[in-house]
């Protein structure tokens, strides 16, 4: 089966600026999800969306951050506008359901604030 | 609040010895834990789980021990190879909760 797709793989924008991210997932996972890891931690959720309801963005830095996953497939991670703290590899992941194998992730998208 | 903690930054281990992981985790209403492996410029890829009704999974190389009592659970390769040289994140959940919860990961290096 085809893997979780995301683009763009690089991004660089000066502060301020706003940036887009599309993830579409394993054909068939319900659930989708946004981890942020900045360089030397952890990746750390950002938002979950089941279908596309949004199930948890606890985590999701709202004055900033926004996501949305119309239709219940691919998904877009916007920040507007960036900071220089943004600056991390931003990772998609899918899951069907909570088996053996936890999420199936992305290669993710890099982003750079200048 | 860390609640997955890998305390080792990175490791070196001889190729064709045995390589140690380590982990804990505060959270006891964790029930599910599992190890990703992750590549430079690559997602993590699911490399093994247990649960905590289990103390013991092996898949090939790979084992990964849990230790309750101590909140402690730890990823054995043996032997070691070259393309085991990644970075490793320790992982946890609990039932009824599809969130997954990573530790900040340890840089395996293997040396030939």
């Amino acid at each position: 089966e085809a893997g979780v797709a995301q683009s763009p793989r690089y991004k660089i924008i000066e502060k301020r600026q706003s940036v887009a991210f599309w993830c579409n997932p394993i054909s068939g996972h319900a659930t989708l999800y946004w981890y942020q890891q900045i360089l030397g931690q952890g990746p750390k959720l950002l938002i979950q969306f089941q279908n596309n309801g949004v199930v948890d963005d606890s985590q999701l830095p709202k004055d900033r951050f926004s996501a949305e996953r119309l239709k219940g497939v691919d998904s877009t991670l916007k920040i507007q506008p960036a900071k220089l703290e943004d600056s991390a590899v931003y990772l998609c992941a899918s899951s069907n359901a909570k088996d053996n194998y936890g999420y199936t992730f992305g290669s993710g998208t890099r982003l750079t604030v200048v | 609040d860390q609640q997955v903690k890998q305390n080792s930054p990175s490791l070196s281990v001889q190729e064709g010895r045995i390589s140690i992981l380590n982990c804990d985790y505060t959270n006891s209403m964790f029930d599910y834990f599992l190890w990703y492996k992750k590549y430079p410029a690559e997602g993590p890829t699911f490399l093994i789980s247990i649960s905590s009704i289990k103390d013991k999974n092996e898949d090939g190389r790979f084992t990964v021990f849990l230790n309750k009592s101590a909140k402690h659970l730890s990823l054995h390769i043996v032997p070691s190879q070259p393309g085991d040289s990644a970075v490793y994140f320790c992982a946890a959940s609990s039932f009824g909760d599809d969130k997954i919860i990573f530790g900040k990961g340890t840089r395996l290096h293997i040396l030939p």
